[in-house]
């Protein structure tokens, strides 16, 4: 089946810094992205729709200053965390919608932030 | 707006025992209807979903799902369970935009 890819799997950064995190699909184009958060037992909650050569469409409450995302190509974007707080910690997952074949979203295996 | 929810926060089964996965969702229009499973520190498998047409839909790794309009539910079944089967299981519901909104999960374990 189609692969999504995280990259890194695992961050750990200092309160302040910023961190990107890269969706890769690595054998479809994919025109649309979407980003989520998860917390520790919990549901994942979308942050956004990331379209490929225009701006990320944010929901309601997620900061886009602080969250910012790139969908520079048809095989990847990116979740650049601001000025990360230990309150940003969290899993981060990707999907990416195939467009050859109707209805297939594919997650990538997350990514784990921790901010000290 | 849609929403989904999941009754069963933790579920145990005993290995070979019958599974059912209880969802209830909210949505104005057709829905479109997700079982997701994911396996600690991992990204989410699609185990079946349904947009339309027969309503029993049959997934991945022997689970199948039933979309009860009347109910506004969309439970996930398996006859027989097998220790792998432990993970957490998300419903999630959306539309033709993918944005789809997840459920609290289930975590089932498998007692021997």
């Amino acid at each position: 089946g189609a692969v999504v890819s995280q990259h890194p799997s695992w961050v750990i950064c200092k309160s302040g810094t910023s961190v990107k995190i890269e969706c890769r699909s690595l054998d479809f184009q994919a025109t649309t992205m979407f980003w989520y958060r998860q917390f520790p037992k919990q549901s994942l909650m979308l942050m956004a729709t990331s379209n490929e050569g225009s701006k990320a469409t944010y929901e309601q409450g997620v900061e886009k200053d602080k969250f910012l995302i790139n969908h520079a190509s048809l095989t990847l974007s990116t979740l650049t965390v601001t000025s990360a707080h230990p309150e940003d910690s969290s899993f981060y997952i990707c999907s990416a919608l195939s467009g050859g074949r109707a209805g297939e979203l594919f997650f990538g295996e997350g990514s784990r932030l921790t901010v000290l | 707006a849609q929403s989904v929810t999941q009754p069963d926060i933790h579920i145990t089964v005993s290995e070979g025992a019958s599974l059912e996965l209880r969802c209830n969702y909210s949505y104005g229009a057709t829905p479109y209807l997700f079982w997701y499973v994911q396996s600690p520190g991992q990204g989410l498998q699609l185990l079946l979903k349904y947009f339309s047409g027969d309503t029993l839909v049959q997934g991945i790794k022997g689970f199948e799902a039933e979309f009860k309009r009347s109910q506004s539910s969309f439970n996930l079944r398996k006859p027989s369970v097998h220790w792998s089967d432990a993970a957490e299981y998300f419903c999630a519901v959306g539309s033709n935009d993918y944005k789809l909104s997840f459920g609290a999960g289930t975590t089932v374990t498998v007692r021997a």
